[in-house]
């Protein structure tokens, strides 16, 4: 049972380059989340995807996309790179939080260490 | 709007030093408060949910309380193996799904 598992760890890319995170859980979570955690911000979320097929906003969602098309799989893409989306990113996902309190936890992947020059 | 407030932002402890780090705050309807530890380079590791006043829980060294405008999360004789980052997030009515965090508290224990 790996959990919640982040590619890659580390990326650097230059302005205007895209690129795609992948994160994976083998929990059977229905829920799954991209955060980025910036220096004095804490973690803030950017998009949220409440089962297979579905995506929404978070508080931070500009200059990202995301797609669930599997549900053990959640991806999240920038389609052009800026200097402002260098941070950390990390997923996380939870069973059921609208459902019995034994199942809203979120589990954290590793994180992934973009920079954009 | 909702907004949790995390104090102090770094501690400093001896090895054996007892001290509790505070999270406050103020939210339309907490639904769950949550804390996590964090070690420097990985992701958030989960510790606890609480979800009424007056709820407690402990693991090990660490005891999280909860009233209805804080938390507090005591370390009773922390060892240098408890420095981390400690975080504190809640769900509430208004951000549905979302965890709302706060900026964490910084902990050292040195020997």
């Amino acid at each position: 049972n790996a959990g919640v598992t982040q590619t890659p760890k580390f990326r650097v890319l230059k302005t205007g380059q895209s690129m795609t995170l992948l994160c994976a859980q083998d929990m059977n979570h229905e829920y799954m989340y991209w955060y980025r955690q910036d220096p004095g911000m804490g973690l803030r979320l950017i998009h949220y995807s409440v089962g297979e097929g579905t995506t929404a906003k978070g508080e931070v969602p500009d200059g990202y996309n995301v797609s669930r098309l599997k549900k053990q799989n959640f991806l999240l893409g920038l389609e052009s790179a800026a200097p402002s989306q260098t941070s950390v990113y990390f997923c996380a996902s939870s069973y059921d939080p609208s459902g019995d309190r034994s199942t809203d936890t979120q589990y954290f992947g590793p994180g992934t260490r973009l920079t954009v020059l | 709007e909702d907004q949790v407030t995390q104090s102090p932002e770094a501690l400093r402890l001896q090895e054996g030093e007892s001290s509790s780090l505070n999270c406050s705050y103020t939210v339309s309807g907490l639904r769950g408060l949550f804390w996590y530890r964090q070690d420097p380079g990985k992701g958030p590791e989960f510790l606890f949910t609480l979800y009424s006043a007056g709820e407690e829980k402990e693991k090990e060294r660490l005891k999280a309380t909860l009233t209805k405008k804080e938390s507090f999360l005591h370390i009773t004789a922390p060892k240098p193996e408890d420095s981390a980052t400690y975080l504190c997030a809640v769900r509430t009515n208004q951000a549905g799904t979302a965890l709302i965090f706060g900026k964490g508290t910084t902990l050292s224990v040195s020997s």
